[in-house]
Protein backbone atom coordinates (compact mmCIF):
# COMPACT_ATOMS: atom_id res chain seq x y z
CA UNK A 1 0.00 0.00 0.00
CA UNK A 2 1.06 3.11 -0.63
CA UNK A 3 1.95 5.18 2.55
CA UNK A 4 2.34 9.03 2.80
CA UNK A 5 3.66 9.53 6.36
CA UNK A 6 3.38 12.99 7.93
CA UNK A 7 6.09 13.10 10.99
CA UNK A 8 4.35 15.36 13.30
CA UNK A 9 0.34 14.11 14.11
CA UNK A 10 -0.15 17.31 16.89
CA UNK A 11 2.64 20.48 17.56
CA UNK A 12 2.23 23.17 19.92
CA UNK A 13 4.60 26.25 18.40
CA UNK A 14 5.13 29.60 19.65
CA UNK A 15 4.71 32.86 17.67
CA UNK A 16 7.97 33.53 15.94
CA UNK A 17 9.26 29.99 15.91
CA UNK A 18 10.37 28.64 12.88
CA UNK A 19 8.35 25.51 12.26
CA UNK A 20 9.28 22.39 9.62
CA UNK A 21 6.51 19.74 8.98
CA UNK A 22 8.15 17.17 7.38
CA UNK A 23 6.12 14.65 5.14
CA UNK A 24 7.58 10.96 3.18
CA UNK A 25 5.99 8.80 0.72
CA UNK A 26 6.90 5.03 -0.34
CA UNK A 27 5.78 5.01 -3.78
CA UNK A 28 8.80 6.95 -6.23
CA UNK A 29 6.00 9.47 -7.06
CA UNK A 30 6.61 12.53 -9.01
CA UNK A 31 3.92 14.85 -7.47
CA UNK A 32 3.48 16.19 -3.43
CA UNK A 33 1.33 18.91 -2.34
CA UNK A 34 1.21 20.49 0.95
CA UNK A 35 -2.97 21.70 1.66
CA UNK A 36 -4.55 23.40 4.93
CA UNK A 37 -7.17 22.42 6.35
CA UNK A 38 -9.97 24.47 8.04
CA UNK A 39 -13.66 24.58 9.18
CA UNK A 40 -15.55 26.45 6.20
CA UNK A 41 -13.32 26.57 4.42
CA UNK A 42 -11.96 22.78 3.02
CA UNK A 43 -8.58 22.09 2.07
CA UNK A 44 -6.62 24.95 0.17
CA UNK A 45 -3.21 24.09 -1.69
CA UNK A 46 -0.24 25.86 -0.29
CA UNK A 47 2.45 24.72 -2.31
CA UNK A 48 2.88 22.17 -4.52
CA UNK A 49 6.40 20.10 -6.59
CA UNK A 50 6.30 17.83 -9.39
CA UNK A 51 10.02 17.11 -9.13
CA UNK A 52 13.05 17.12 -6.87
CA UNK A 53 13.79 20.79 -6.25
CA UNK A 54 11.13 21.94 -8.14
CA UNK A 55 8.08 23.84 -6.68
CA UNK A 56 5.42 26.12 -7.08
CA UNK A 57 2.88 28.13 -5.44
CA UNK A 58 -0.69 27.22 -4.84
CA UNK A 59 -3.41 28.97 -3.88
CA UNK A 60 -2.51 30.24 -0.21
CA UNK A 61 1.47 30.30 -0.34
CA UNK A 62 1.98 33.76 1.77
CA UNK A 63 3.82 32.68 5.02
CA UNK A 64 5.43 29.30 3.67
CA UNK A 65 8.20 27.98 2.07
CA UNK A 66 8.68 24.71 0.88
CA UNK A 67 11.80 22.22 0.34
CA UNK A 68 11.88 18.92 -1.84
CA UNK A 69 15.68 17.95 -2.02
CA UNK A 70 14.88 13.82 -2.42
CA UNK A 71 12.04 12.73 -4.31
CA UNK A 72 10.18 11.16 -1.33
CA UNK A 73 10.53 13.83 0.92
CA UNK A 74 8.37 17.36 1.16
CA UNK A 75 8.99 19.45 3.87
CA UNK A 76 6.71 22.89 4.45
CA UNK A 77 8.32 25.34 6.52
CA UNK A 78 6.64 28.07 8.35
CA UNK A 79 9.35 30.97 8.52
CA UNK A 80 8.03 32.58 11.56
CA UNK A 81 4.85 30.61 13.09
CA UNK A 82 2.38 33.27 13.83
CA UNK A 83 -1.53 32.51 15.29
CA UNK A 84 -3.37 32.69 12.19
CA UNK A 85 -1.58 29.30 10.82
CA UNK A 86 -3.03 27.24 13.81
CA UNK A 87 -4.47 24.41 11.51
CA UNK A 88 -4.33 21.23 10.21
CA UNK A 89 -1.79 20.61 7.48
CA UNK A 90 -2.19 17.25 4.89
CA UNK A 91 0.37 16.20 3.07
CA UNK A 92 -0.47 14.11 -0.20
CA UNK A 93 1.36 12.73 -3.29
CA UNK A 94 0.54 11.50 -6.60
CA UNK A 95 2.04 9.74 -9.81
CA UNK A 96 3.53 11.42 -12.90
CA UNK A 97 1.84 12.15 -15.83
CA UNK A 98 -2.17 11.28 -16.44
CA UNK A 99 -1.67 8.80 -13.82
CA UNK A 100 -1.33 11.42 -10.72
CA UNK A 101 -5.05 12.85 -11.90
CA UNK A 102 -6.58 9.70 -11.10
CA UNK A 103 -5.25 9.04 -7.83
CA UNK A 104 -4.06 11.09 -4.72
CA UNK A 105 -2.96 9.51 -1.93
CA UNK A 106 -2.97 11.93 1.86
CA UNK A 107 -1.10 12.11 4.80
CA UNK A 108 -2.75 11.46 8.64
CA UNK A 109 -2.70 14.67 8.92
CA UNK A 110 -0.07 17.69 11.41
CA UNK A 111 -2.42 19.48 13.63
CA UNK A 112 -0.49 22.69 14.38
CA UNK A 113 -1.51 25.48 16.95
CA UNK A 114 0.72 28.35 17.63
CA UNK A 115 0.19 30.06 20.80
CA UNK B 1 -9.33 28.63 -13.47
CA UNK B 2 -10.81 25.10 -12.25
CA UNK B 3 -13.09 25.34 -9.08
CA UNK B 4 -15.76 23.58 -7.11
CA UNK B 5 -19.15 24.82 -4.94
CA UNK B 6 -20.69 22.79 -2.29
CA UNK B 7 -23.61 25.25 -1.79
CA UNK B 8 -24.48 23.01 1.33
CA UNK B 9 -22.00 23.38 4.76
CA UNK B 10 -24.39 21.31 6.77
CA UNK B 11 -27.06 18.69 5.92
CA UNK B 12 -28.81 17.14 8.77
CA UNK B 13 -30.54 14.04 8.48
CA UNK B 14 -32.56 11.65 9.47
CA UNK B 15 -31.02 7.74 10.15
CA UNK B 16 -32.37 5.75 7.16
CA UNK B 17 -33.59 8.79 5.42
CA UNK B 18 -32.19 9.41 2.15
CA UNK B 19 -29.69 11.93 1.28
CA UNK B 20 -27.87 14.28 -1.23
CA UNK B 21 -24.90 16.91 -1.17
CA UNK B 22 -24.54 18.44 -4.05
CA UNK B 23 -21.11 19.87 -5.80
CA UNK B 24 -20.65 21.62 -8.78
CA UNK B 25 -17.52 22.26 -11.20
CA UNK B 26 -16.16 24.83 -13.21
CA UNK B 27 -13.57 23.94 -15.64
CA UNK B 28 -12.62 24.34 -19.30
CA UNK B 29 -11.21 21.21 -19.72
CA UNK B 30 -11.92 17.58 -19.10
CA UNK B 31 -11.83 16.58 -15.27
CA UNK B 32 -11.72 13.75 -12.87
CA UNK B 33 -14.31 14.35 -10.11
CA UNK B 34 -14.07 12.97 -6.29
CA UNK B 35 -15.48 12.66 -3.33
CA UNK B 36 -13.77 12.26 -0.20
CA UNK B 37 -15.12 11.61 3.27
CA UNK B 38 -13.42 12.91 6.93
CA UNK B 39 -14.30 10.92 9.93
CA UNK B 40 -13.46 13.21 12.94
CA UNK B 41 -10.20 13.04 14.27
CA UNK B 42 -9.58 11.19 11.26
CA UNK B 43 -7.51 12.02 7.38
CA UNK B 44 -9.35 11.95 4.07
CA UNK B 45 -10.94 8.98 2.77
CA UNK B 46 -11.30 8.35 -0.90
CA UNK B 47 -15.69 7.27 -1.14
CA UNK B 48 -15.44 7.30 -5.23
CA UNK B 49 -14.15 8.89 -8.39
CA UNK B 50 -15.42 9.73 -12.01
CA UNK B 51 -12.22 9.50 -14.55
CA UNK B 52 -14.54 7.74 -17.57
CA UNK B 53 -17.13 5.63 -18.83
CA UNK B 54 -20.63 5.28 -16.72
CA UNK B 55 -21.85 8.19 -15.33
CA UNK B 56 -22.84 6.95 -12.38
CA UNK B 57 -20.10 5.81 -10.12
CA UNK B 58 -20.54 3.64 -7.12
CA UNK B 59 -18.12 4.12 -4.08
CA UNK B 60 -17.58 2.33 -0.46
CA UNK B 61 -20.21 2.41 2.15
CA UNK B 62 -23.04 2.43 -0.23
CA UNK B 63 -22.68 6.12 -1.37
CA UNK B 64 -23.00 6.26 -5.55
CA UNK B 65 -22.52 9.56 -7.25
CA UNK B 66 -23.58 10.98 -10.66
CA UNK B 67 -21.45 12.91 -13.33
CA UNK B 68 -24.07 15.76 -15.19
CA UNK B 69 -21.60 17.28 -17.90
CA UNK B 70 -24.17 19.28 -18.80
CA UNK B 71 -24.41 20.45 -15.41
CA UNK B 72 -21.54 20.41 -14.30
CA UNK B 73 -22.56 18.69 -11.61
CA UNK B 74 -21.18 15.55 -9.54
CA UNK B 75 -24.00 15.25 -6.99
CA UNK B 76 -23.29 12.60 -3.86
CA UNK B 77 -26.39 10.03 -2.87
CA UNK B 78 -27.07 7.68 -0.41
CA UNK B 79 -30.49 5.71 -0.38
CA UNK B 80 -30.64 5.24 3.23
CA UNK B 81 -27.78 6.56 5.86
CA UNK B 82 -26.00 5.41 9.06
CA UNK B 83 -25.72 7.27 12.34
CA UNK B 84 -21.67 6.19 11.52
CA UNK B 85 -22.24 8.18 8.23
CA UNK B 86 -21.90 11.51 9.75
CA UNK B 87 -18.65 13.20 9.14
CA UNK B 88 -17.75 15.90 6.71
CA UNK B 89 -17.45 15.34 2.77
CA UNK B 90 -15.58 16.79 0.08
CA UNK B 91 -15.73 17.22 -3.42
CA UNK B 92 -12.66 17.69 -5.65
CA UNK B 93 -11.81 17.99 -8.73
CA UNK B 94 -8.29 17.40 -10.52
CA UNK B 95 -6.78 18.75 -13.60
CA UNK B 96 -3.62 19.27 -14.99
CA UNK B 97 -1.65 22.50 -14.95
CA UNK B 98 -0.03 24.79 -17.25
CA UNK B 99 3.53 24.13 -16.16
CA UNK B 100 2.94 20.56 -15.95
CA UNK B 101 1.93 18.46 -12.79
CA UNK B 102 -1.94 17.92 -11.93
CA UNK B 103 -3.43 19.34 -8.70
CA UNK B 104 -6.67 18.43 -6.36
CA UNK B 105 -8.71 21.62 -6.13
CA UNK B 106 -11.57 20.90 -3.54
CA UNK B 107 -14.74 22.05 -2.28
CA UNK B 108 -15.74 23.85 1.33
CA UNK B 109 -16.96 20.66 2.82
CA UNK B 110 -20.41 19.36 3.65
CA UNK B 111 -20.74 18.20 7.03
CA UNK B 112 -23.46 15.27 7.12
CA UNK B 113 -25.25 15.22 10.43
CA UNK B 114 -27.27 11.85 10.90
CA UNK B 115 -29.51 12.06 13.81
CA UNK B 116 -31.76 9.03 15.46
Amino acid sequence: DVKVTQSSRYLVKRTGEKVFLECVQDMDHENMFWYRQDPGLGLRLIYFSYDVKMKEKGDIPEGYSVSREKKERFSLILESASTNQTSMYLCASSPGGSGGLRTIYFGEGSWLTVV
Amino acid sequence: AQSVTQLDSQVPVFEEAPVELRCNYSSSVSVYLFWYVQYPNQGLQLLLKYLSGSTLVKGINGFEAEFNKSQTSFHLRKPSVHISDTAEYFCAVSHILTGGGNKLTFGTGTQLKVEL
